[in-house]
């Protein structure tokens, strides 16, 4: 069956630390994979997505079929970085997806 | 562009009652997606409707859920005699097609007393 895991639920690093939020999945085809992010009071939206490999606010994320493994990294986080983040898998349809549980980073000063 | 719109953001409604939930998609878009968050979990999907068409309602509870996305208007889920665990947040999403980013609006948070 087709999951995706966040193994932390909680983040919590200072400024200037990397940050790497964990991603594993299973899926027997071949996967799209998301990052979302959710700040305060805002909406979800779409922070990165795996097939345009590129890097958006500092943040990127490289697929690893071998492990199953879409981890999310920035080498420097900054405090605006705080949010809930929810990595993603679309199956059959680009906008049906199956989220993982999420990880809230929680940037400290 | 306003971006999906979701009305209300939130819903108060006795058990036993109706809830409706209401999303316009993005201009342009006709593909919409509900999902629902329970506390202290991911989202998960319910349904994908395009126009007057449910394409996939798997996720869906077999009673009491109902969705449709009208020729006119916004897509509206439905519950029927809601109880207390219907209480959570439901979220809709946009695309214009079926491999396109979705867009997600601000989400409906469903409490039942």
């Amino acid at each position: 069956a087709q999951r995706v895991t966040q193994p932390e639920k909680l983040l919590s690093v200072f400024k200037g630390a990397p940050v790497e939020l964990k991603c594993n999945y299973s899926y027997s085809g071949s996967p799209e994979l998301f990052w979302y992010v959710q700040y305060s009071r805002q909406r979800l939206q779409l922070l990165l997505r795996h097939i345009s490999r590129e890097s958006i606010k500092g943040f990127t994320a490289d697929l690893n079929k071998g492990e199953t493994s879409f981890h999310l990294k920035k080498p420097f986080a900054q405090e605006e970085d705080s949010a809930m983040y929810y990595c993603a898998l679309a199956y059959n349809q680009g906008g049906k997806l199956i989220f993982g549980q999420g990880t809230e980073l929680s940037v400290k000063p | 562009n306003a971006g999906v719109m979701q009305n209300p953001r939130h819903l108060v409604r006795r058990r036993g009652q109706e809830a409706r939930l209401r999303c316009s998609p993005m201009k342009g878009h006709s593909h919409v997606y509900w999902y629902r968050q329970l506390p202290e979990e991911g989202l998960k999907f319910m349904v994908y409707l395009q126009k007057e068409n449910i394409i996939d309602e798997s996720g869906m509870p077999k009673e009491r859920f109902s969705a449709e996305f009208p020729k006119e208007g916004p897509s509206i889920l439905r519950i029927q005699q809601v109880v207390r665990g219907d209480s959570a947040a439901y979220f809709c999403a946009s695309s214009p097609g079926s491999r396109g980013e979705a867009f997600f609006g601000q989400g409906t948070r469903l409490t039942v007393v």
